[in-house]
Protein backbone atom coordinates (compact mmCIF):
# COMPACT_ATOMS: atom_id res chain seq x y z
CA UNK A 1 0.00 0.00 0.00
CA UNK A 2 1.10 3.78 -1.04
CA UNK A 3 2.47 5.53 2.28
CA UNK A 4 -0.79 7.71 2.88
CA UNK A 5 -2.04 8.97 6.15
CA UNK A 6 -4.47 11.12 6.87
CA UNK A 7 -5.56 12.72 10.60
CA UNK A 8 -7.56 13.52 12.05
CA UNK A 9 -9.81 10.14 10.97
CA UNK A 10 -12.89 11.59 12.48
CA UNK A 11 -13.89 15.02 13.63
CA UNK A 12 -17.16 16.86 14.93
CA UNK A 13 -16.98 20.33 14.91
CA UNK A 14 -19.10 23.34 14.77
CA UNK A 15 -20.15 26.18 12.48
CA UNK A 16 -17.65 28.96 12.38
CA UNK A 17 -14.85 27.04 13.69
CA UNK A 18 -11.37 26.81 11.78
CA UNK A 19 -10.96 22.92 10.89
CA UNK A 20 -7.52 21.63 9.36
CA UNK A 21 -6.87 18.26 7.73
CA UNK A 22 -3.33 16.71 7.25
CA UNK A 23 -2.45 14.42 4.71
CA UNK A 24 1.42 12.65 5.19
CA UNK A 25 3.14 10.78 2.72
CA UNK A 26 6.16 8.47 2.80
CA UNK A 27 6.31 8.41 -1.35
CA UNK A 28 7.86 11.24 -2.35
CA UNK A 29 5.26 11.91 -4.99
CA UNK A 30 5.03 15.24 -6.15
CA UNK A 31 1.35 15.36 -6.51
CA UNK A 32 -1.07 15.94 -4.17
CA UNK A 33 -4.65 16.16 -4.22
CA UNK A 34 -7.84 16.47 -1.74
CA UNK A 35 -11.59 15.64 -2.72
CA UNK A 36 -14.28 15.47 -1.20
CA UNK A 37 -17.04 12.87 -1.73
CA UNK A 38 -20.69 13.22 -1.36
CA UNK A 39 -23.64 10.83 -2.19
CA UNK A 40 -24.45 11.22 -5.70
CA UNK A 41 -21.51 13.79 -6.55
CA UNK A 42 -18.58 11.46 -6.56
CA UNK A 43 -15.08 12.94 -5.71
CA UNK A 44 -14.71 16.17 -6.72
CA UNK A 45 -11.32 18.19 -6.63
CA UNK A 46 -10.97 20.84 -4.09
CA UNK A 47 -7.32 21.98 -4.83
CA UNK A 48 -4.26 20.27 -5.50
CA UNK A 49 -0.30 20.44 -5.13
CA UNK A 50 2.11 19.87 -7.98
CA UNK A 51 5.23 20.87 -5.83
CA UNK A 52 6.08 22.08 -2.42
CA UNK A 53 4.35 25.62 -2.19
CA UNK A 54 2.83 24.81 -5.55
CA UNK A 55 -0.93 24.83 -5.29
CA UNK A 56 -4.19 25.11 -7.75
CA UNK A 57 -7.90 25.29 -7.26
CA UNK A 58 -10.30 22.35 -8.36
CA UNK A 59 -13.79 22.66 -9.00
CA UNK A 60 -15.16 23.13 -5.22
CA UNK A 61 -12.18 25.84 -3.58
CA UNK A 62 -14.61 28.35 -1.89
CA UNK A 63 -14.49 28.36 1.85
CA UNK A 64 -11.09 25.85 1.56
CA UNK A 65 -7.26 26.68 1.43
CA UNK A 66 -4.18 24.68 0.99
CA UNK A 67 -0.61 24.80 2.21
CA UNK A 68 2.27 22.38 0.97
CA UNK A 69 5.54 23.65 2.54
CA UNK A 70 7.26 20.13 2.79
CA UNK A 71 7.31 17.08 0.33
CA UNK A 72 5.40 14.82 2.95
CA UNK A 73 2.59 17.16 3.78
CA UNK A 74 -0.79 18.76 2.13
CA UNK A 75 -3.00 20.32 4.81
CA UNK A 76 -6.50 21.68 3.93
CA UNK A 77 -8.08 24.05 5.99
CA UNK A 78 -11.86 25.31 5.96
CA UNK A 79 -11.72 28.37 7.27
CA UNK A 80 -14.93 28.67 8.90
CA UNK A 81 -16.72 25.74 8.49
CA UNK A 82 -20.06 25.59 7.69
CA UNK A 83 -22.66 22.45 7.37
CA UNK A 84 -22.08 22.25 3.80
CA UNK A 85 -19.04 20.76 4.92
CA UNK A 86 -19.66 17.85 6.45
CA UNK A 87 -18.26 15.42 3.81
CA UNK A 88 -15.97 13.08 3.56
CA UNK A 89 -12.38 14.02 2.71
CA UNK A 90 -9.82 12.09 0.86
CA UNK A 91 -6.31 12.69 -0.25
CA UNK A 92 -4.29 11.38 -3.00
CA UNK A 93 -0.92 11.30 -4.68
CA UNK A 94 0.61 10.54 -7.79
CA UNK A 95 3.98 10.97 -9.06
CA UNK A 96 3.29 12.44 -12.82
CA UNK A 97 -0.38 13.85 -12.37
CA UNK A 98 -2.68 12.43 -14.69
CA UNK A 99 -1.43 13.41 -17.98
CA UNK A 100 -0.30 9.89 -18.49
CA UNK A 101 -2.90 8.40 -17.05
CA UNK A 102 -0.70 8.11 -14.21
CA UNK A 103 -2.85 5.97 -10.71
CA UNK A 104 -3.46 8.16 -8.02
CA UNK A 105 -3.44 6.48 -4.79
CA UNK A 106 -5.74 7.42 -2.19
CA UNK A 107 -5.49 7.82 1.72
CA UNK A 108 -8.04 6.19 3.96
CA UNK A 109 -10.47 9.53 4.22
CA UNK A 110 -11.66 11.99 7.40
CA UNK A 111 -15.01 11.87 7.89
CA UNK A 112 -16.64 15.63 8.83
CA UNK A 113 -19.32 16.78 10.53
CA UNK A 114 -19.97 20.32 10.84
CA UNK A 115 -23.03 21.01 13.26
CA UNK B 1 -23.21 19.79 -17.79
CA UNK B 2 -20.44 17.79 -16.07
CA UNK B 3 -17.85 16.57 -18.15
CA UNK B 4 -17.85 12.80 -16.99
CA UNK B 5 -21.52 10.94 -16.59
CA UNK B 6 -21.87 8.05 -14.22
CA UNK B 7 -25.00 6.54 -13.41
CA UNK B 8 -24.86 6.48 -9.78
CA UNK B 9 -27.45 4.01 -9.37
CA UNK B 10 -27.37 1.75 -7.06
CA UNK B 11 -27.06 -1.54 -8.68
CA UNK B 12 -28.56 -4.69 -7.06
CA UNK B 13 -27.88 -8.34 -8.98
CA UNK B 14 -27.15 -11.86 -8.08
CA UNK B 15 -24.11 -13.92 -7.49
CA UNK B 16 -22.91 -14.82 -11.20
CA UNK B 17 -24.69 -12.66 -13.43
CA UNK B 18 -22.75 -9.89 -15.80
CA UNK B 19 -22.17 -6.51 -14.51
CA UNK B 20 -22.09 -3.57 -17.58
CA UNK B 21 -21.02 -0.34 -15.95
CA UNK B 22 -20.96 2.66 -18.09
CA UNK B 23 -19.59 6.21 -18.11
CA UNK B 24 -20.35 9.03 -20.71
CA UNK B 25 -17.96 12.13 -20.91
CA UNK B 26 -18.00 15.30 -23.53
CA UNK B 27 -13.89 16.17 -23.33
CA UNK B 28 -12.66 14.28 -27.11
CA UNK B 29 -9.27 15.20 -25.74
CA UNK B 30 -9.61 12.48 -23.33
CA UNK B 31 -6.91 9.86 -23.82
CA UNK B 32 -6.51 8.09 -20.47
CA UNK B 33 -9.23 5.72 -19.10
CA UNK B 34 -9.63 4.40 -15.69
CA UNK B 35 -11.72 2.44 -13.07
CA UNK B 36 -11.71 2.77 -9.36
CA UNK B 37 -13.41 0.50 -7.19
CA UNK B 38 -14.20 2.07 -3.88
CA UNK B 39 -15.23 -0.74 -0.77
CA UNK B 40 -17.36 0.84 1.98
CA UNK B 41 -15.34 3.00 4.06
CA UNK B 42 -12.41 2.89 2.02
CA UNK B 43 -10.21 4.57 0.03
CA UNK B 44 -11.08 4.33 -4.19
CA UNK B 45 -8.24 1.98 -5.88
CA UNK B 46 -7.21 1.78 -8.94
CA UNK B 47 -9.12 -1.27 -10.77
CA UNK B 48 -8.49 -1.07 -14.75
CA UNK B 49 -6.68 1.22 -16.92
CA UNK B 50 -6.70 1.68 -20.70
CA UNK B 51 -5.67 3.85 -23.26
CA UNK B 52 -8.07 5.39 -26.08
CA UNK B 53 -10.02 3.17 -27.96
CA UNK B 54 -10.15 -0.59 -27.30
CA UNK B 55 -10.68 -3.28 -24.99
CA UNK B 56 -8.40 -4.71 -22.02
CA UNK B 57 -9.00 -8.04 -20.42
CA UNK B 58 -8.36 -8.54 -16.53
CA UNK B 59 -9.58 -11.71 -15.09
CA UNK B 60 -12.87 -11.29 -14.44
CA UNK B 61 -12.97 -7.46 -15.41
CA UNK B 62 -13.53 -6.13 -19.37
CA UNK B 63 -13.17 -2.14 -19.65
CA UNK B 64 -14.00 -0.70 -23.24
CA UNK B 65 -13.63 2.10 -25.10
CA UNK B 66 -15.63 3.70 -27.74
CA UNK B 67 -13.86 7.32 -28.23
CA UNK B 68 -16.14 7.73 -30.94
CA UNK B 69 -19.08 7.23 -29.17
CA UNK B 70 -17.26 9.30 -26.18
CA UNK B 71 -18.46 6.22 -23.66
CA UNK B 72 -16.33 3.52 -21.38
CA UNK B 73 -17.75 0.39 -19.95
CA UNK B 74 -16.89 -2.18 -17.39
CA UNK B 75 -18.09 -5.36 -17.68
CA UNK B 76 -17.66 -7.66 -14.83
CA UNK B 77 -18.08 -11.88 -15.39
CA UNK B 78 -19.06 -14.22 -13.23
CA UNK B 79 -19.85 -11.37 -10.04
CA UNK B 80 -19.17 -12.02 -6.53
CA UNK B 81 -20.26 -10.41 -3.19
CA UNK B 82 -16.97 -9.48 -2.82
CA UNK B 83 -17.44 -7.31 -5.53
CA UNK B 84 -20.16 -5.90 -4.24
CA UNK B 85 -18.49 -1.60 -3.81
CA UNK B 86 -18.22 2.08 -5.56
CA UNK B 87 -17.19 2.18 -9.17
CA UNK B 88 -15.77 4.84 -10.10
CA UNK B 89 -14.58 5.78 -13.95
CA UNK B 90 -12.03 8.40 -14.32
CA UNK B 91 -10.32 10.02 -16.92
CA UNK B 92 -7.59 12.82 -18.46
CA UNK B 93 -6.21 14.30 -21.40
CA UNK B 94 -2.44 14.34 -22.00
CA UNK B 95 -0.39 17.11 -19.81
CA UNK B 96 -3.25 17.23 -17.70
CA UNK B 97 -2.38 17.24 -13.90
CA UNK B 98 -5.80 15.72 -12.72
CA UNK B 99 -8.33 13.14 -13.30
CA UNK B 100 -11.59 13.39 -13.81
CA UNK B 101 -14.27 11.21 -12.36
CA UNK B 102 -17.69 10.25 -12.34
CA UNK B 103 -20.32 10.25 -9.67
CA UNK B 104 -19.80 6.58 -9.13
CA UNK B 105 -22.14 3.30 -9.66
CA UNK B 106 -22.97 1.53 -5.97
CA UNK B 107 -22.66 -2.00 -6.78
CA UNK B 108 -24.26 -5.17 -4.34
CA UNK B 109 -23.51 -8.56 -5.39
CA UNK B 110 -26.35 -10.78 -3.37
CA UNK B 111 -25.59 -14.42 -2.74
Amino acid sequence: DAGITQSPRHKVTETGTPVTLRCHQTENHRYMYWYRQDPGHGLRLIHYSYGVKDTDKGEVSDGYSVSRSKTEDFLLTLESATSSQTSVYFCAISEFGGGAGEEQFFGPGTRLTVL
Amino acid sequence: QKEVEQDPGPLSVPEGAIVSLNCTYSNSAFQYFMWYRQYSRKGPELLMYTYSSGNKEDGRFTAQVDKSSKYISLFIRDSQPSDSATYLCAMSAPGAQKLVFGQGTRLTINP
